[in-house]
């Protein structure tokens, strides 16, 4: 049993297009997030929802969209794609609170050509 | 913004050396996070450091977290192969966590 799963694994699409990922968290979990790894590795946090509500919106520009429908899933969709788009995307999820680690979802790559 | 600055960037050693990566940040954190990234994999939770000059240890790993809250390491002893993997801290503050950039560590058989 996967306890955080994103969908696609890999995704390649054409600059201009628009594209969504998937992510679902069977751990009953009430925080979800989406982060961003580029080319150097760098993880940088793009949004955080508890329990269906956005609680952090990082410096992203507006193309990227997220929408929560439960609090076991956080869909990301992303508006005419740019190359800079191309990095790894990781879904993560937490009980919330201070004291307890992320679970990642094993990333799906983009690639933005 | 707070930032966690985390030093070095690449470390190369061979089997059997230690490696040890540290972690700085700018302000008091309510408490340190380490995770490991395998090659082509993701982020995988270690350990969660909260108290001040709080250590802990996971077999060849020892993570410390320094007396001020705005400092941590983790030290492996005698690296393995298995050991390969991008390492890093998210330090929490304000109800948010930063990452650092991470420590990629290679071991030469």
């Amino acid at each position: 049993d996967t306890a955080v799963s994103q969908t696609p694994k890999y995704l390649v699409t054409q600059m201009g297009n628009d594209k969504s990922i998937k992510c679902e968290q069977n751990l009953g979990h009430d925080t979800m997030y989406w982060y961003k790894q580029d080319s150097k590795k760098f993880l940088k946090i793009m949004f955080s929802y508890n329990n269906k509500e956005l609680i952090i919106n990082e410096t992203v520009p507006n193309r990227f969209s997220p929408k929560s429908p439960d609090k076991a899933h956080l869909n990301l969709h992303i508006n005419s794609l740019e190359l800079g788009d191309s990095a790894v995307y990781f879904c993560a999820s937490s009980p919330g609170g201070d004291n307890y680690g992320y679970t990642f979802g094993s990333g799906t790559r983009l690639t933005v050509v | 913004g707070q930032q966690v600055m985390q030093i070095p960037q690449y470390q190369h050693v061979q089997e059997g050396e230690d490696f040890t990566t540290y972690c700085n940040s700018s302000t008091t954190l309510s408490n340190i996070q380490w995770y490991k990234q395998r090659p082509g994999g993701h982020p995988v939770f270690l350990i969660q450091l909260v108290k001040s000059g709080e250590v802990k240890k996971q077999k060849r790993l020892t993570f410390q977290f320094g007396e001020a809250k705005k400092n941590s390491s983790l030290h492996i002893t005698a690296t393995q192969t298995t050991d390969v993997g991008t390492y890093f801290c998210a330090g929490r503050w304000g109800g948010k966590s930063t990452f650092g950039d991470g420590t990629t560590l290679t071991v030469k058989p």
